[in-house]
């Protein structure tokens, strides 16, 4: 056990929904990270929040939105569902944003499915 | 932009084999590198990490260098057991500028160990 949770575990929803999910981060972390796990593009780094702000955008589609809230919980919104949305959303947690002192700890997953 | 390539899977070997998984990265300057293990129905955790040139990480008997001339961090361990089944990746992060802190992953090598 990681100490990062994430909920739900699975979501199934239909094309133009919207869904909202949930990361925990490990006690005394600071700094989020979201990433998509897809079959035909892999592990892709979505964004980065840090003590409530975002630091970072990766290949994060207009239609995502996150935030970080003061309680250092993230939800990633994913809005106009597509089928290609579907994938396995990870939530990582570290302590700060400094890579070379900070492993980061993932979460289980929430894995999304678009019908 | 920053990359990182895996030997593609899946690889197949009987316990107490010798494992290699190949992985090189294309960046500007020298990044920090990881190997990621995720088991079958959890998220990732970290294996292994070496932050600059010629640094050895190493843990549960894997081991991989950083070698800069090569631009390569290749997984190896000397015996492999069936508890080894999982996916690997191979990834990198920087620790200052715009995309610091976050992970850019290969595509994930599977390693099945038959008994």
């Amino acid at each position: 056990d990681s100490g990062v949770t994430q909920t739900p575990k699975h979501l199934i929803t239909a094309t133009g929904q919207r869904v909202t999910l949930r990361c925990s981060p490990r006690s005394g972390d600071l700094s989020v990270y979201w990433y998509q796990q897809s079959l035909d593009q892999g592990l892709q780094f979505l964004i980065q929040y840090y003590n409530g702000e975002e630091r970072a955008k990766g290949n994060i589609l207009e239609r995502f939105s996150a935030q970080q809230f003061p309680d250092l919980h993230s939800e990633l919104n994913l809005s106009s569902l597509e089928l290609g949305d579907s994938a396995l959303y990870f939530c990582a947690s570290s302590r700060s944003d400094r890579v070379s002192y900070n492993e980061q700890f993932f979460g289980p997953g929430t894995r999304l499915t678009v019908l | 932009g920053d990359s990182v390539t895996q030997m593609e899977g899946p690889v197949t070997l009987s316990e107490e084999a010798f494992l290699t998984i190949n992985c090189t990265y294309t960046a500007t300057g020298y990044p920090s590198l990881f190997w990621y293990v995720q088991y079958p129905g959890e998220g990732l955790q970290l294996l292994l990490k070496a932050t600059k040139a010629d640094d050895k990480g190493s843990n549960k008997g894997f081991e991989a260098t950083y070698r800069k001339e090569t631009t390569s961090f290749h997984l190896e361990k000397g015996s492999v057991q069936v508890s080894d089944s999982a996916v690997y990746f191979c990834a990198l992060s920087w620790e200052y500028g715009g995309s610091q802190g976050n992970l850019i992953f290969g595509k994930g090598t599977k390693l099945s160990v038959k008994p």
